[in-house]
């Protein structure tokens, strides 16, 4: 079974600086889906940023990029300039290649974000 | 984007009474929804599959006569938590992927649901 990892349960950063939200993950499958998802305290999921594996490149969205390591499990989000609005709980999600009722999302506990003014 | 509704957004029920969540897909089809529950603090844990059609598939854990979830249409999926407990206190979230677009799950704004 697929596992999810955040190991940092809070992480401040202060206005206009740059933070890294850090998400390992366990799988034995070689295609899967990675996001970022950005829960404010209204606790709407919103999506950040989303990662195909089979993609080298690192996928960016604005101020928002990770860091994929294929081969170590990695899936790191970097927010650059932060802003006030940032601040929110974030999950890291993992998702297998298949459609239909096997696309369900595995959460990680996620990370709450403070951004300092 | 593709926008899912839920209803009612936050309910308070007396234990024992059941209680009924909409999940709906406004400008998509859906043939796949997903139920998780989210405890304060805490992540989102799937509780199971809603698939148009057929009978959902529960995670193992989740009583599926406890909570009963019917999927009738493309765009609706509905859950009911029946003889609600204080224990069934939770958020209750639904996400959709677009039906032959299965890259990115929509999430509904999720339910609050309190048992007294």
């Amino acid at each position: 079974a697929q596992t999810v990892t955040q190991s940092q349960p809070e992480m401040s950063v202060q206005e206009a600086e740059t933070v890294t939200l850090s998400c390992t993950y366990d799988t034995s499958e070689s295609d899967y889906y990675l996001f970022w998802y950005k829960q404010p305290p209204s606790r709407q999921m919103i999506l950040v940023i989303r990662q195909e594996a089979y993609k080298q490149q690192n996928a960016t969205e604005n101020r928002f990029s990770v860091n994929f390591q294929k081969a170590a499990k990695s899936f790191s989000l970097k927010i650059s300039d932060s802003q006030l609005g940032d601040a929110a709980m974030y999950f890291c999600a993992y998702r297998s290649p298949y459609g239909g009722s096997q696309g369900n999302l595995i959460f990680g506990k996620g990370t709450k974000l403070s951004v300092k003014p | 984007g593709a926008v899912v509704s839920q209803h009612p957004s936050r309910v308070i029920c007396k234990s024992g009474t059941s209680v009924k969540i909409e999940c709906r897909s406004l400008d998509f089809q859906a043939t796949t929804m997903f139920w998780y529950r989210q405890f304060p603090k805490q992540s989102l844990m799937l509780m199971a599959t809603s698939n148009e059609g057929s009978k959902a598939t529960y995670e193992q854990g989740v009583e599926k006569d406890k909570f009963l979830i019917n999927h009738a249409s493309l765009t609706l999926s509905t859950l009911t938590v029946t003889s609600a407990h204080p224990e069934d206190s939770s958020f209750y979230i639904c996400s959709a992927p677009k039906t032959g677009d299965w890259e990115t799950q929509y999430f509904g704004p999720g339910t609050r649901l309190l048992v007294l």
